[in-house]
C-alpha cells in the first residue's frame, strides 16, 4: 500500500529555475516530514523537514509548502544548481509502539539541472 | 560526532548462499537502528527496525532477518538468497528518544546471481 505518492518521478529544470516536487500522504497519523537527497551510489542525506504544525520551512535554497487539510507537502529549490542534480526523496514519520519513529518514503524524483 | 558503517561496500552471491551485511555506529548509544532496502530506481522500503539489544521489528515478511547483538551493531542475514533480494541496503539510525530524524550509511549494493 503506496502510502506516500511522490510526483514527477523524473525533471529536468535549467540552471537558476525553480524545481518543485510534490507529495501526498493518506494517514493522519504522520507527525514530521522530512526531505532526502540521494547521489548515485550513496546514502540519503536529510536535506530539510516539517512539521505539520507550520506551513512553510526555508533553509537557504530549499523551501518546503505544507498543507495540513489537503495532506499535500513540495519541496522547492530555487536557484537550481547543477549541484543539485540527484534523486530527492519524501517521507512521512510515524511513531510505533516502542516510541521509535518509522518512516514511510515516496518512490523518489531524479533532477537534472542544465546548464 | 556520530557516524555509521556498513560493510561490505559491495556484493556479488549467487542464488541460494547465504548472507550477512553489517552496520555499526559510532559516537552514540542506544541508537534506534533500521534496515531499508532499495531496488532498482524505486524508494525506500524499511524492512527492520531495533530500539535496544535483542529487539528486533519486522515490517515486511520475507526471505531476510535481523539480529542486534551489541548496543550499536546491526546485522541483516539470510540463509538462502533469492534473485529477489538484488538490491542496495542501507542501514540508518535515529536518536533514541522520540527524534524523528534518521541518518543514513553508504549502504551495501547486493546483487545475487
Amino acid at each position: 500500500q503506496q502510502q506516500v505518492k511522490q510526483s514527477p518521478q523524473s525533471l529536468i529544470v535549467q540552471k537558476g529555475g525553480i524545481s518543485i516536487i510534490n507529495c501526498a500522504y493518506e494517514n493522519t497519523a504522520f507527525d514530521y516530514f522530512p526531505w532526502y537527497q540521494q547521489f548515485p551510489g550513496k546514502g540519503p542525506a536529510l536535506l530539510i523537514a516539517i512539521r505539520p504544525d507550520v506551513s512553510e520551512k526555508k533553509e537557504g535554497r530549499f523551501t518546503i509548502s505544507f498543507n495540513k487539510s489537503a495532506k499535500q507537502f513540495s519541496l522547492h529549490i530555487m536557484d537550481s544548481q547543477p549541484g543539485d542534480s540527484a534523486t530527492y526523496f519524501c517521507a512521512a514519520s510515524m511513531e510505533t509502539n516502542f516510541g521509535n519513529e518509522k518512516l514511510t518514503f515516496g518512490t523518489g524524483t531524479r533532477l537534472t539541472i542544465i546548464p | 560526532s556520530q557516524t555509521i558503517h556498513q560493510w561490505p561496500a559491495t556484493l556479488v552471491q549467487p542464488v541460494g548462499s547465504p548472507l550477512s551485511l553489517e552496520c555499526t555506529v559510532e559516537g552514540t548509544s542506544n541508537p534506534n537502528l533500521y534496515w531499508y532496502r532499495q531496488a532498482a530506481g524505486r524508494g525506500l522500503q524499511l524492512l527492520f527496525y531495533s530500539v535496544g539489544i535483542g529487539q528486533i521489528s519486522s515490517e515486511v515478511p520475507q526471505n531476510l532477518s535481523a539480529s542486534r547483538p551489541q548496543d550499536r551493531q546491526f546485522i541483516l542475514s539470510s540463509k538462502k538468497l533469492l534473485l529477489s533480494d538484488s538490491g542496495f541496503y542501507l542501514c540508518a539510525w535515529s536518536v533514541l528518544a522520540g527524534a524523528h530524524e534518521q541518518y543514513f550509511g553508504p549502504g551495501t549494493r547486493l546483487t545475487v546471481t
